[in-house]
């Protein structure tokens, strides 16, 4: 079935440096592809997403590049600041015709240090 | 209130109790949504709600009973749980019946004794 695998967690990182998170996924087809961000207290929220192979989605200063050949998509952010300390999902949608939920990986906690 | 609500934040339980989690979503949306977010484990979706039918039921145990009396609303009884079932229930909500722009709530945290 369709699975999303990203790295385990947690990741702690000084202010202004540079984040990756990988994530990889299993899907048939073109899936969908999200990172969602969950601050302390609070429910998901969409971060950015990617709907073709090739586009890259971006929002807050956080990018991810859906590739389909090493079926990826990698969230990065050039310099990371304490407000970014957060979980991050990454998920899909498997294509169309197949069914349209979300899944999603276990989560990456980002913690950010002054 | 603005967004997607739920009530309440903290849930403390016996596994003989009956309790309800309530949901509710100011955005004008149609479709809404019930996972389970359990420590090192993805997302569980468990129900979901389109124009107040259910749609889908990823073979949750009866346990758990939701409900949607409108648009708006969505609740999960609860009763006879497991300690086991404790854990954080999220809500969200979407226009259309969409998995791309879902709209979460805080969740409720539930501990089961």
């Amino acid at each position: 079935g369709d699975s999303v695998t990203q790295m385990e967690g947690p990741v702690t990182l000084s202010e202004e440096a540079f984040l990756t998170i990988n994530c990889t996924y299993t899907a048939t087809g073109y899936p969908s592809l999200f990172w969602y961000v969950q601050y302390p207290g609070e429910g998901l929220q969409l971060l950015l997403k990617a709907t073709k192979a090739d586009d890259k989605g971006s929002n807050k200063g956080f990018e991810a590049t859906y590739r389909k050949e090493t079926t990826s998509f990698h969230l990065e952010k050039g310099s990371v600041q304490v407000s970014d300390s957060a979980v991050y999902f990454c998920a899909l949608v498997p294509s169309q015709g197949g069914s349209e939920k979300l899944v999603f990986g276990k989560g990456t906690k980002l913690t950010v240090n002054p | 209130e603005t967004g997607v609500t739920q009530t309440p934040r903290h849930l403390v339980m016996g596994m003989t109790n009956k309790k309800s989690l309530k949901c509710e979503q100011h955005l004008g949306h149609n479709a809404m949504y019930w996972y389970k977010q359990s420590a090192k484990k993805p997302l569980e979706l468990m129900f979901v709600y389109s124009l107040e039918e259910r749609v889908e039921n990823n073979s949750v145990p009866s346990r758990f009973s939701p409900e949607c009396p409108n648009s708006s609303h969505l609740f999960l009884h609860l009763h006879t749980l497991q300690p086991e079932d404790s854990a954080l229930y999220l809500c969200a909500s979407s226009q259309g019946f969409s998995y791309n722009e879902q709209f979460f709530g805080p969740g409720t945290r539930l501990t089961v004794l």
